[in-house]
């Protein structure tokens, strides 16, 4: 099984509906992200959570909204999806301490491809 | 300016050559320099990291930091097809864990 599994790996919906991505770990990091990917602008950070209580925007969070219900979980929501969010969207997560490799790293799930018409 | 920059490509190379991937960042405090690989239609994965300058090998691959020049070089030898994917550079600052991304390279390896 996977590290960080996301789901639903694609995901067609319409303009005004509500949508949400989940994602789940099992590598026990304490620390997750949910990024956006369009062509030609590379990753974009949305929100990044440091532990169950925490909670922060990242570069894009206008529209999104995230949940974090366990030290596990980490989903993504958009409210009333509009065209202009249809990307791939990855979750991540890193060890506060570095783990085994002593280096702060992402570790990504294989993301989930939303389309909004 | 974005944190990080990348050059997008598409960069081609026929099997068995040397490629060079770059980039470059604009904020000194950056210790930890990485290269994702992202194979079309999944997720990116953790090829190499190095900290602070100097190089590190790992097989064909070798990634390279110069601080004082701010550059970051990833350097694959005996190219091969598998090796085509999307290569993505990123920075992040010790225990601070906010991560900063380039755009991409998209490598095509020729057989």
């Amino acid at each position: 099984d996977a590290d960080v599994t996301q789901t639903p790996r694609n995901r067609i919906t319409k303009t005004g509906k509500r949508i949400m991505l989940e994602c789940s770990q099992t590598k026990g990091h304490d620390r997750m992200y949910w990024y956006r990917q369009d062509p030609g602008l590379g990753l974009r950070l949305i929100y990044y959570s440091f532990d169950v209580k925490d909670i922060n925007k990242g570069e894009i969070s206008d529209g999104y909204s995230v949940s974090r219900q366990a030290q596990a979980k980490f989903s993504l929501s958009l409210e009333s999806a509009i065209p202009n969010q249809t990307a791939l969207y990855f979750c991540a997560t890193s060890d506060r301490t570095g783990g085994s490799s002593g280096a702060n790293v992402l570790t990504f799930g294989a993301g989930s491809r939303l389309t909004v018409l | 300016q974005k944190e990080v920059e990348q050059d997008p490509g598409p960069l081609s190379v026929p099997e068995g050559a040397i490629v060079s991937l770059n980039c470059t960042y604009s904020n000194s405090a950056f210790q930890y320099f990485m290269w994702y690989r992202q194979y079309s239609r999944k997720g990116p994965e953790l090829l190499m990291y190095t900290y602070s300058s100097g190089n590190k090998e790992d097989g064909r691959f070798t990634a390279q930091v110069d601080k004082s020049s701010k550059y970051i070089s990833l350097f694959i030898r005996d190219s091969q097809p598998s090796d085509s994917a999307t290569y993505l550079c990123a920075t992040s600052i010790y225990n601070f864990n906010k991560f900063y991304f380039g755009s991409g390279t998209k490598l095509n390896v020729k057989p």
